[in-house]
């Protein structure tokens, strides 16, 4: 079982919906979420991070975590097709000596159709 | 505001070459430091991680080494290229701390063509 687990997609998605993004994680102890989005070619670049259960919303976006159910996701409304990249989900991790290590998910494709 | 800078942009290194990308963050003082590596079509993989001047941690062993000489730059070496080296390299900086919860910031990453 993969660590951090995504869909590779493309996720495809008409201008102005709601774009779901989903994400499941391996290891209970995780105890940090992150969302980043990555351009082809670009580097990531951080779009949410959420530590405790529920809904964390931020402009157009909303990043929801279940940790009994290992489950984190995050939703884009109003999709734009600038919004269209990949986005990255990304886990701590227990590491030894009481560290948390980032681990990323491969990624899942959106395509925003204009 | 913090800043990270990461050069050169794009590279190619002939098999057997040596290679150094250097990575520098402006605004932070003793911030963990991070190399990754991301492969065509692949996820990020942690490769090197520095929570101070001289400490570097490994997390896949490779022809590839690490180097933290001063507080905020973070230097990625190899003595010999390999053809499976090649790839897009990603330093990344977070808040200091030891426990790495905090998010990273990645620089604008080089793209490494090994021929």
């Amino acid at each position: 079982q993969k660590e951090v687990e995504q869909n590779s997609g493309p996720l495809s998605v008409p201008e102005g919906a709601i774009a779901s993004l989903n994400c499941t994680y391996s290891d209970r102890g995780s105890q940090s979420f992150f969302w980043y989005r990555q351009y082809s070619g670009k580097s990531p670049e951080l779009i949410m991070f959420i530590y405790s259960n529920g809904d964390k919303e931020d402009g157009r976006f909303t990043a929801q975590l279940n940790k009994a159910s290992q489950y984190v996701s995050l939703l884009i409304r109003d999709s734009q097709p600038s919004d269209s990249a990949t986005y990255l989900c990304a886990v701590t991790l227990p590491f030894s000596g009481g560290y948390q290590k980032v681990t990323f998910g491969t990624g899942t494709k959106l395509q925003v159709i204009p | 505001s913090q800043t990270i800078h990461q050069w050169p942009a794009t590279l190619v290194q002939p098999v057997g070459s040596p290679l150094s990308l250097e990575c520098t963050v402006e605004g932070t003082s003793n911030p963990n430091l991070y190399w990754y590596r991301q492969a065509a079509g692949r996820g990020l993989q942690l490769l090197f991680y520095s929570v101070g001047i001289g400490q570097i941690s490994s997390e896949v062993p490779q022809n590839l080494s690490a180097s933290r000489p001063q507080d905020r730059q973070f230097i990625l070496s190899s003595k010999k290229l390999l053809l499976s080296d090649s790839g897009f390299y990603l330093c990344a900086w977070s808040a200091p701390g030891t426990a790495h919860n905090l998010p990273l910031h990645f620089g604008n990453g080089t793209r490494l063509t090994v021929t």
